[in-house]
């Protein structure tokens, strides 16, 4: 069973287009992230969920939407790709302790994006 | 505000070295300390964590000691094999913050 899993795993696109990555965890966890990894394999936190509520929102793009139908749900939608989008783009989840996460967090595979 | 540093890679050992990833940190209260690893391809795992002071994380062979008053959590195996060969990840979270700072990582080879 896969704890965070995340679709595509691979999705090349052309400038311009719209897609979406799509993030599910089955470990029951209330608190759910995007990172975006560069090719140096920098971690940059983008957003963070508590209970479908936004709690973390760092300066990204605003063509960048997160989504949170449900608490082991959360997407991320891109509007009009640049080149520059291109990197790998990780789901992660955690349980929180009370109102603050705390913990452990668990990553999906990951989403390799590349834009044309 | 927090954040950590951990030294720059790669790292290129011979299969049975002895390994150590530098990690120091800065953050205000008492942090939770943790090192991930990411093999080629993969999400990152957790490899270990401690929580407070003079506590010791291990696993797979691993150790790391959260030392505060050098503000370190150094990582060390007596033996690294080649499927040791990642991307490892100095991080903390702190109490009363939502995120988890991340190290920039750093590379490890190990050669047969």
């Amino acid at each position: 069973d896969t704890a965070v899993s995340q679709t595509p795993k691979y999705l090349v696109t052309q400038m311009g287009n719209d897609k979406s990555i799509k993030c599910e965890q089955n470990l029951g966890h209330d608190t759910m992230y995007w990172y975006k990894q560069d090719s140096k394999k920098f971690l940059k936190i983008m957003f963070s969920y508590n209970n479908k509520e936004l709690i973390i929102n760092e300066t990204v793009p605003n063509r960048f939407s997160p989504k949170s139908p449900d608490k082991a749900h959360l997407n991320l939608h891109i509007n009009s790709l640049e080149l520059g989008d291109s990197a790998v783009y990780f789901c992660a989840s955690s349980l929180s302790g009370g109102a603050i996460p705390t913990g452990t967090q668990y990553f999906g595979p990951g989403t390799r994006l590349l834009v044309l | 505000g927090d954040s950590v540093t951990q030294m720059e890679g790669p790292v290129t050992l011979s299969e049975e070295a002895f390994l150590t990833i530098n990690c120091t940190y800065t953050a205000t209260g008492y942090p939770s300390l943790f090192w991930y690893v990411q093999y080629p391809g993969e999400g990152l795992q957790l490899l270990l964590k401690a929580t407070k002071a003079d506590d010791k994380g291990s696993n797979k062979g691993f150790e790391a000691t959260y030392r505060k008053e050098t503000t370190s959590f150094h990582l060390e195996k007596g033996s690294v094999q080649v499927s040791d060969s990642a991307v490892y990840f100095c991080a903390l979270r702190n109490t009363g913050g939502f995120k988890t700072i991340f190290g920039a990582g750093t590379r490890l080879f190990v050669k047969a």
